[in-house]
């Protein structure tokens, strides 16, 4: 299973963007890129899942470089409801591959007002 | 549709008692998961299925049963519970391996 490092916290004020970036220097070729959400007392939301460049949804876009080595999860202007841990994962996605996927410590995104 | 529910949601036990949690599904899915997390920590996953009539160990198996009783419920087992077991159990679900996993809101579980 490939490794995942992120940051351990990041702080933001509402309205801006934030970027998190994460790092997978070992992703395999078929491996996915997928992205969670935890508030507190509650399980993991998934928000966004891509292989290369880019994806967009209602909530984010991600965003793959051509070597897939890293990774960036963008949240347009955030409001303080977006408070949460973040987590990146590869795997094998889409229905190809892997069963287990590997959750790291995450990104804890503060929003300040 | 309920998605994910999990029984009980809170639970203490001392230290060599069993109990099962309980986790069904209503959204017709193959795969079914259960994770812990410890405080301040990620999700490690425990036990898993594939499909109804399979399981398979993750990355923390010992001192844990799972039964996949039906493609709707998947349970976890804690034959003799430990301190160590004191965590935050999610349960989820998903269409098959690689999609989106849909959470359980988790039990939450104190051994003395």
């Amino acid at each position: 299973l490939a490794k995942t490092t992120q940051p351990i916290s990041m702080d933001s004020y509402e309205g801006q963007e934030v970027n998190i970036t994460c790092s997978h220097n070992n992703i395999a070729t078929n491996d996915y890129i997928t992205w969670y959400q935890q508030f507190p007392s509650q399980g993991p939301r998934f928000i966004i899942q891509g292989y290369k460049t880019k994806v967009t949804n209602e909530v984010a876009s991600l965003f793959i470089p051509a070597d897939r080595k890293s990774s960036t999860l963008s949240l347009p202007r955030v409001s303080l409801s977006d408070t949460a841990v973040y987590y990146c994962l590869v795997g094998e996605g889409s229905g190809a591959g892997s069963y287990q996927l590997t959750f790291g410590k995450g990104t804890k995104l503060s929003v300040i007002p | 549709n309920a998605g994910v529910t999990q029984t009980p949601k809170f639970q203490v036990l001392k230290t060599g008692q069993s109990m099962t949690l309980q986790c069904a599904q209503d959204m017709n899915h193959n795969s079914m998961y259960w994770y812990r997390q410890d405080p301040g920590m990620g999700l490690r996953l425990i036990y898993y299925s594939a499909s109804e009539g399979t399981t398979d160990k993750g990355e923390v198996p010992n001192g844990y049963n799972v039964s996949r009783l039906n493609k709707r419920e998947f349970s976890l087992r804690l034959e003799s519970a430990a301190p160590s077991q004191t965590s935050v159990y999610f349960c989820a679900s998903c269409r098959d391996r690689g999609n989106e996993q849909f959470f359980g809101p988790g039990t939450r579980l104190t051994v003395l």
